[in-house]
């Protein structure tokens, strides 16, 4: 079968730094993807890690260690924007049209 | 960046009626699109695999002869949700696969369904 963990909720404090943890065990894996999602709108892409280590894009970066199935996506300097649900996405498999399985999301909360 | 639209946002309807939603890759042409449902406070789950010129590809447990999916051209696919029950009451979300480097899917607004 297919899992995703990851925190159901996590709190931070504006400026500060927040890391956000998933674990994956798929049946193949090609790819993880974090998404932004806010309430009542679409994800909105974030981050791609189909090698070991850091990518790092602005204020955000994602991890990727393939041995131990985990990722964690890291967000400095947080703005109160930031408050959103964060979903962490694997893909199996490149040729069943590339579909994605996702955790069940973590709820940041982003405080003055 | 690539642009996927969804028809219409929201929509009400009375049980036993059927809604047709559609998904379109504005600025892009998506051989594959895929439909996934939301409900409140948890994660996407994927309904569907959308294959232009082909039959959709569905998850397990879902109802292929109630949501029906047709992948007419590489920028329309739609869902219709056929003799609608309030359980049928969620988020709707579609998505297009970009073709970029990292192949990852765009995905459109969402349409909110409501069926009393």
């Amino acid at each position: 079968g297919q899992n995703i963990d990851q925190p159901t909720e996590m709190t931070a404090t504006e400026g500060a730094i927040v890391q956000i943890n998933c674990t994956y065990q798929t049946s193949g894996f090609n790819g993880l993807f974090w998404y932004q999602q806010h309430a009542g709108e679409a994800p909105t892409f974030l981050s791609y890690n189909v090698l070991d280590g850091l990518e790092e894009k602005g204020r955000f970066s994602s991890f990727l260690s393939r041995s131990k199935g985990y990722s964690y996506l890291l967000l400095k300097e947080l703005q109160m924007k930031d408050s959103a649900s964060y979903l962490c996405a694997v893909r199996p498999y490149y040729n069943q049209g590339g579909k994605l399985i996702f955790g069940q999301g973590t709820e940041l909360s982003v405080k003055p | 960046g690539a642009v996927v639209s969804q028809h219409p946002s929201r929509v009400i309807c009375k049980s036993g009626t059927s809604v047709k939603i559609e998904c379109r890759s504005l600025d892009f042409q998506a051989t594959t699109m895929f439909w996934y449902r939301q409900f409140p406070k948890q994660s996407l789950m994927l309904m569907a695999t959308s294959n232009e010129g082909s039959k959709a590809t569905y998850e397990q447990g879902v109802e292929k002869d109630k949501f029906l999916i047709n992948h007419a051209s590489l920028t329309l696919s739609t869902l219709t949700v056929t003799s609608a029950h309030p359980e049928d009451s969620s988020f709707y979300i579609c998505s297009a696969e970009t073709g970029t480097i990292y192949n990852e899917q765009f995905f459109g607004p969402g349409t909110r369904l409501t069926v009393l």
